[in-house]
């Protein structure tokens, strides 16, 4: 069964942390793509990637990094976490072709205090 | 840039009956795809349907169909013989056939639909 992992499921961090979101696909996907959910606004993408060592920014990448070094893994990073910050993370794989949609991971719900 | 548009933040619907859960979509492009996801409250986001734009016919899986208006610009998903299952909130979405910089296989979601089914 094809998979998309990210590493923890929840996760508390302090304001002004670096934080490191991981997550990793074992479908030899091309694209790789990180999504922020909170209530209301859907999701929103932050940052992606369409090959190794590849990044684009998304629609909100302010405060945030990507780290793309191998096919399989693609990490997000916050500098310096924030309170606003806080949200679920869900990261998504697909193909290189437009057609086919995501295989999404369960998704990290972070909090900054 | 395109935009994609659920007006209906909550629905209900009882069960084993139909629902029309409805979508909006804004793109000046011809050719493209639009998905339904499903996402319960495990949090894991599931394909429901596609649909590629350059096609007619309406998209069918099971119980969940589509209509498809491409000049109107809508995707409206219908659930017949609701389950208690189908409880969660439901995300339309838009992804363009173009590749470049910047359009790679990106998802437009709307904002959800959260979804809840009586006994």
């Amino acid at each position: 069964d094809v998979k998309v992992t990210q590493s923890s499921r929840y996760l508390v961090k302090r304001t002004g942390e670096k934080v490191f979101l991981e997550c990793v696909q074992d479908m030899d996907h091309e694209n790789m793509f990180w999504y922020r959910q909170d209530p209301g606004l859907g999701l929103r993408l932050i940052y992606f990637s369409y090959d190794v060592k590849m990044k684009e920014k998304g629609d909100i990448p302010e405060g945030y990094s990507v780290s793309r070094e191998k096919k399989e893994r693609f990490s997000l990073i916050l500098e310096s976490a924030s309170t606003n910050q806080t949200s679920m993370y869900l990261c998504a794989s697909s193909p290189g072709a437009a057609n086919y949609g995501y295989t999404f991971g369960s998704g990290t719900r972070l909090t900054v205090v | 840039a395109q935009t994609v548009t659920q007006s209906q933040p909550e629905m209900s619907v009882q069960e084993a009956e139909t629902v029309t859960l409805s979508c909006t979509y804004d793109t000046s492009e011809s050719d493209y795809y639009l998905f339904w996801y499903k996402q319960p409250p495990s949090r894991q986001m599931i394909l429901v349907i596609r649909q590629e734009a350059y096609k007619q016919q309406n998209a069918t899986e099971n119980r969940f169909s589509v209509n498809f208006q491409k000049a109107a610009k809508s995707f409206s998903l219908k659930i017949s013989d609701s389950q208690l299952g189908d409880a969660a909130m439901y995300f339309c979405a838009y992804r363009s056939s173009l590749f470049g910089s910047g359009n790679t296989g990106k998802l437009i979601f709307g904002q959800g639909t959260t979804l809840q089914v009586k006994p």
